[in-house]
């Protein structure tokens, strides 16, 4: 099954401030990607998926850029917002029936 | 509202007791499956289904029964609970990864205290 490694937070930023998360994963084949959100006291949700490489998901202003030469991708915010604080998780799949491993997740908090 | 509810949000159990934790979704999802959150390890699978009559199990299932008489219920069974069960647990749900996967809807968890 695929290994997935996530950046260990928390990740401490300024309102406006450009939020990149790393995550790197082993798998077989090149997986589609998925980054949830989960917001405290609450379930996952889907944030955005890329699902070929090097290309770009987006939504809500987050990015996500896929590198398969390196196996990463990274989830980027120009200017991140009090409201964006929450954890972060990648989630590769690779087909199939295959399960969807999900990283260790990475807490971001943003401050005014 | 469409989704995937979950109840209760929240139960505290003696050890030896039983319980059931609930999942339902009204998005005629073929895939539902448990998982349980604990601090520092992420997201386990428990037990998944990829339809009705059909169970496997996760990677972390021992102490939990499931079951899949209908498409959109899909209940956690501890039989005898262990404080090693504390945890919060999350339901979610999907198309059939055959169709291609689209990302999983989760519920908004239950969070589950064993004394």
């Amino acid at each position: 099954g695929n290994s997935v490694t996530q950046m260990e937070g928390p990740v401490t930023l300024s309102e406006e401030a450009f939020l990149t998360i790393n995550c790197t994963y082993t798998a077989t084949g090149y997986p589609s990607l998925f980054w949830y959100v989960q917001y405290p006291g609450e379930g996952l949700q889907l944030l955005l998926k890329a699902t070929k490489a090097d290309d770009k998901g987006s939504n809500k202003g987050f990015e996500a850029t896929y590198r398969k030469e390196t196996t990463s991708f990274h989830l980027e915010k120009g200017s991140v917002q009090v409201s964006d604080s929450a954890v972060y998780f990648c989630a590769p799949y690779s087909g199939g029936y295959q399960k969807v491993t999900f990283g260790t997740g990475t807490k971001l908090q943003v401050i005014p | 509202n469409a989704g995937v509810t979950q109840t209760p949000k929240f139960q505290v159990l003696k050890t030896g007791q039983s319980m059931t934790l609930q999942c339902a979704q009204d998005m005629n999802h073929e895939y539902m499956s448990w998982y349980r959150q604990d601090p520092g390890m992420g997201l386990r699978l428990i037990h998944y289904s990829v339809g009705a009559g059909i169970t496997d199990q996760g990677e972390v299932p021992n102490g939990y029964n499931v079951s899949r008489s209908t498409t959109e219920d899909f209940p956690l069974r501890l039989l005898s609970a262990a404080p090693s069960q504390t945890s919060v647990y999350f339901c979610a749900s999907s198309y059939s990864k055959i169709r291609g996967h689209y990302g999983y809807t989760f519920g908004s968890g239950t969070r589950l205290t064993v004394v």
